[in-house]
């Protein structure tokens, strides 16, 4: 069991730069979310995905952010045009979750998170 | 979202049990309780979680009050490892959904 995975672990960018993220979930998990920590805060939820599909996206990703799971395995999470208050942990978590009732396992796992640095 | 409270910061002494509350007065019938934990440096991880019943598990406890507005999570022997932040987290009856994080609880243990 490999955990979940996020690439890189750190990103230092310029104000104006776009920036992309990539994570890789525990490989049977269906669904895969996208948090944001700022310092003494918890994560902020901004989106999930269920296989391929964004099923819910927060008011919090404006237009600049975009996710993908093309083919319902990784995820990227693109910021265009970084600001300073994009300046952030972004943790990708992942889960297994199943119409029936024969498994009822929900956790999430979290990978070890992204820290954007936007000077 | 339902809402929980937690105090901010809590001291312990290593080897000796902790007792970590939560507050959820608007807590709905069909809300689950979970506890995650955040180590330094690391993303959360999954402690435990609850309905109505109290709960254990190789890491904790989890006691529930008999109204639900409250709960404690419970770590029989603190270890430095223990050393983290503790969310509660009010989860609706359906599976799959978001995690709404408060502020937490910043639990240090002393040697």
């Amino acid at each position: 069991d490999t955990g979940v995975s996020q690439d890189p672990r750190h990103k230092i960018t310029k104000r104006g730069q776009n920036v992309t993220f990539r994570c890789d979930p525990i490989s049977e998990h269906n669904r895969l979310y996208w948090y944001r920590q700022t310092l003494g805060q918890g994560p902020e939820f901004l989106t999930y995905f269920q296989n391929e599909a964004q099923l819910e996206k927060s008011r919090l990703l404006s237009d600049r952010f975009s996710a993908e799971r093309p083919k319902g395995s990784f995820s990227t999470l693109e910021i265009q045009r970084t600001e300073q208050g994009d300046s952030a942990m972004y943790l990708c978590a992942s889960s297994l979750v199943l119409e029936s009732d024969r498994v009822r396992e929900d956790t999430q796992y979290f990978g070890p998170g992204t820290r954007l640095t936007v000077l | 979202d339902a809402k929980t409270t937690q105090p901010n910061s809590m001291e312990s002494n290593e080897e000796e049990p902790v007792h970590l509350p939560c507050n959820h007065s608007t807590i709905s019938g069909t809300d689950y309780i979970h506890w995650y934990r955040q180590l330094p440096s690391q993303g959360p991880e999954y402690v435990i979680h609850g309905l109505t019943s109290n709960v254990n598990n190789r890491m904790a406890s989890l006691a529930i009050a008999e109204d639900r507005k409250s709960s404690t999570l419970i770590l029989h022997r603190a270890t430095l490892r223990d050393a983290a932040v503790y969310y509660c987290i009010l989860r609706p009856l359906e599976y799959g959904n978001k995690l709404v994080f408060g502020a937490g609880t910043i639990l240090r243990v002393k040697s």
